[in-house]
């Protein structure tokens, strides 16, 4: 079965780098036409979507935090790696990774449990 | 990018249906997909293009779209049915957008 779960520190320093590493199975990142997502969610606020990157390593990025983010693959270890710069304590999220099954459509049909991470001095 | 609009909240007694809209200018030439989050848990996506539903999600819930509005029904609402509902769309090159979200009470 298709799982995704997420790894990272869950404190940062304000303008530290954060790097969320999302490791999964049941499925692979060479297939055509699936891609990873991450996706945020402040305390008691709405989901951001963050970047993607597809099977044939094309990367997407949030308009508003393209400057700040790096997204990568392994797909031997079957990883997805997020780099978020500059972090702020209205970086504070619950940060998730998510599948995109392929097929032109972005939307995620399975999603990790999530990680907290808190920005504060 | 464009946003894509939910009412803050939803409330219905069991058994009744309710209905959660999102409007969006894109919407029209996108997909819509809809997701149900209850507190603590990741979303769970439960519409996808507009009205298909996954295996394993109840047929009470359903999609519909017109226009630059769509709509996830939710047929008997039940008390495990209160959860907050996000709607999400984009287009196959572009940034995916999420509603702000909807709080789905059952009174």
């Amino acid at each position: 079965q298709v799982t995704l779960r997420e790894s990272g520190p869950a404190l940062v320093k304000p303008t530290q780098t954060l790097t969320l590493t999302c490791t999964f199975s049941g499925f692979s990142l060479s297939t055509s036409g699936m891609c990873v997502s991450w996706v945020r969610q402040p305390p008691g606020k709405a989901l951001e979507w963050l970047a993607l990157i597809d099977w044939d390593d094309d990367k997407y990025y949030s308009t508003s935090l393209k400057t700040r983010l790096t997204i990568s693959k392994d797909t031997s270890k079957n990883q997805v790696v997020l780099t978020m710069t500059n972090m702020d304590p209205v970086d504070t999220a619950t940060y998730y990774c998510a599948r995109t099954p392929g097929a032109g459509y972005r939307y995620f049909d399975y999603w990790g449990q999530g990680t907290l991470v808190t920005v504060s001095s | 990018s464009y946003e894509l609009t939910q009412p803050p909240s939803v409330s219905v007694s069991p058994g009744q249906t309710a209905r959660i809209t999102c409007s969006g200018d894109a919407l029209p030439k996108q997909y819509a997909y809809w997701y149900q989050q209850k507190p603590g848990q990741a979303p769970v996506l439960v519409i996808y293009k507009d009205s298909e539903r996954p295996s394993g999600i109840p047929e009470r819930f359903s999609g519909s779209s017109s226009g630059t509005t769509v709509t996830l029904t939710i047929s008997g609402v039940q008390a495990e049915d209160e959860a907050d509902y996000y709607c999400q769309s984009a287009d196959s090159s572009g940034p995916v957008v999420f509603g702000g979200g909807t709080k789905l009470t059952v009174l």
